[in-house]
């Protein structure tokens, strides 16, 4: 079986500064992990995913995570926070080859400041 | 740029109404799915499609219907709406599945009163 656990359903941060937000999964198989970010009134769109290549995954708008097998983490990370990142943000694994399912986080909803 | 769509966007309706929350994609996916959003809560899969003529429930249990009758097309059916319903409604389509992307539409709000 899959899970995600999002530490922090909440996360403020000011306009310049780092943007942390974690994410742990459990699963019974290698996973497929994703973050996506929801802004109002619209759906999810990825951000980035990692597929089994490498640990250090990039994605748009600046953010990047990184996959530890050791931590069963994937936390999602960007250097600078602009105020066009407030939104929600959902961690999600998929159960491998042949799954039809993405299991989600309750997501964090990212407050820039300025 | 994902092309996917929903409509309505918002729906407000009585209890007792029969509803079809629409979804469409030009992507030529064979996968599609229907997801049930709550504030605060998880994205719950409650209904996916491996192609046409293909339907299968997911995880969390719903009274929706779907229906699979063209590969572009993948509408959701409530036969009496209850104020239960309330929640938002996420269609989404993939190429495959596992690390394959799931591209999501803009979501359709339903408010049953």
């Amino acid at each position: 079986a899959q899970s995600v656990t999002q530490l922090g359903s909440h996360v403020s941060v000011s306009e310049g500064a780092l943007v942390l937000l974690r994410c742990n999964y459990s699963s019974s198989v290698p996973p497929y992990l994703f973050w996506y970010v929801q802004y109002p009134n619209q759906g999810l769109q990825l951000l980035l995913k990692y597929t089994s290549a490498a640990t250090l995954v990039k994605g748009i708008n600046g953010f990047e995570a990184e996959f530890k097998k050791s931590e069963t983490s994937f936390h999602l990370t960007k250097p600078s926070a602009h105020m066009s990142d407030a939104a929600e943000y959902f961690c999600a694994v998929s159960g491998g080859t042949g799954a039809n399912n993405l299991f989600f986080g309750t997501g964090t909803r990212l407050t820039v400041i300025p | 740029e994902a092309d996917i769509y929903q409509t309505p966007r918002y729906l407000v309706i009585g209890t007792g109404k029969k509803i079809t929350l629409e979804c469409s994609q030009t992507m030529g996916h064979d996968k599609m799915y229907w997801y049930q959003q709550d504030p605060g809560m998880e994205l719950h899969l409650i209904h996916y499609s491996y192609g046409v003529n293909s339907t299968e429930k997911g995880d969390l249990s719903s009274e929706s219907t779907v229906s699979r009758i063209r590969t572009e097309h993948f509408p959701l059916t409530l036969e009496s709406a209850r104020p239960s319903h309330t929640s938002q409604y996420l269609c989404a389509s993939s190429e495959g599945s596992g690390a394959d992307t799931q591209y999501f539409g803009p979501g359709t709000r339903l408010t049953v009163l």
